[in-house]
């Protein structure tokens, strides 16, 4: 398996535009993860899917962003307008979350660095 | 607030030394620990977890502890290598795995050869 996937590796634009951010999880897996790190806040959690449902979203910081899962191996974090408080580096995590007493780990990909300039 | 506490932005340690990171929570729901490694420009992977059931898990040259009543748990690295040099982050959850992991801001780790 290749892993989770996530494109662009790197993003520049300027402030205003729209920025998209893509993830394809790992086969299988059930849950996934849109994280974003900065140094003040470490990494935090924007929002979380499970089989492509939005669970939790109350991470996402206003509403230029959004993210969607059309499926299960695909899911896209939006961001319009984007400005450069939003440069940070994202991550997408996908895992198998089977209920209680049953963790399997999270697997990240590489991320996305995002400046906005 | 941040349940997940790593008050230590950075630590240096000579190589062979052991390495002591630590991380303070404050949800007494949390029943699962774990530490994660980040090399520059990769993902965090996991390292090591440790279960509120227990008070030490060790792998190798990995041992986590855990002080349930402190709510506090640490990682120790020994002997440490130059290999080991990473931001490391302490992350929990609860309800084992129904809700996310919460991750503390991370520690930078240098081995110093």
């Amino acid at each position: 398996d290749a892993g989770v996937i996530q494109s662009p590796r790197h993003e520049v634009t300027e402030m205003g535009q729209e920025v998209t951010l893509r993830c394809k999880p790992i086969s299988g897996h059930n849950s996934l993860f849109w994280y974003r790190q900065t140094m003040m806040r470490g990494l935090e959690l924007l929002i979380y899917f499970n089989n492509n449902v939005p669970i939790d979203d109350s991470g996402m910081p206003e509403d230029r962003f959004s993210a969607k899962m059309p499926n299960a191996s695909f899911s896209t974090l939006k961001i319009q307008p984007s400005e450069p408080r939003d440069s940070a580096v994202y991550f997408c995590a996908s895992s198998f979350i089977a209920g209680s007493l049953s963790f399997y780990g999270y697997t990240f990909g590489s991320g996305t660095r995002l400046t906005v300039v | 607030d941040q349940q997940v506490k790593q008050n230590s932005p950075s630590l240096s340690v000579q190589e062979g030394r052991i390495s002591i990171l630590n991380c303070d929570y404050t949800n007494s729901m949390f029943d699962y620990f774990l530490w994660y490694k980040k090399y520059p420009a990769e993902g965090p992977t996991f390292l090591i977890s440790i279960s509120s059931i227990k008070d030490k898990n060790e792998d190798g040259r990995f041992t986590v502890f855990l002080n349930k009543s402190a709510k506090h748990l640490s990682l120790h690295i020994v002997p440490s290598q130059p290999g080991d040099s990473a931001v490391y982050f302490c992350a929990a959850l609860y309800n084992s795995g129904n809700t996310p992991l919460v991750f503390g801001k991370g520690t930078r780790l240098s081995v110093i050869a």
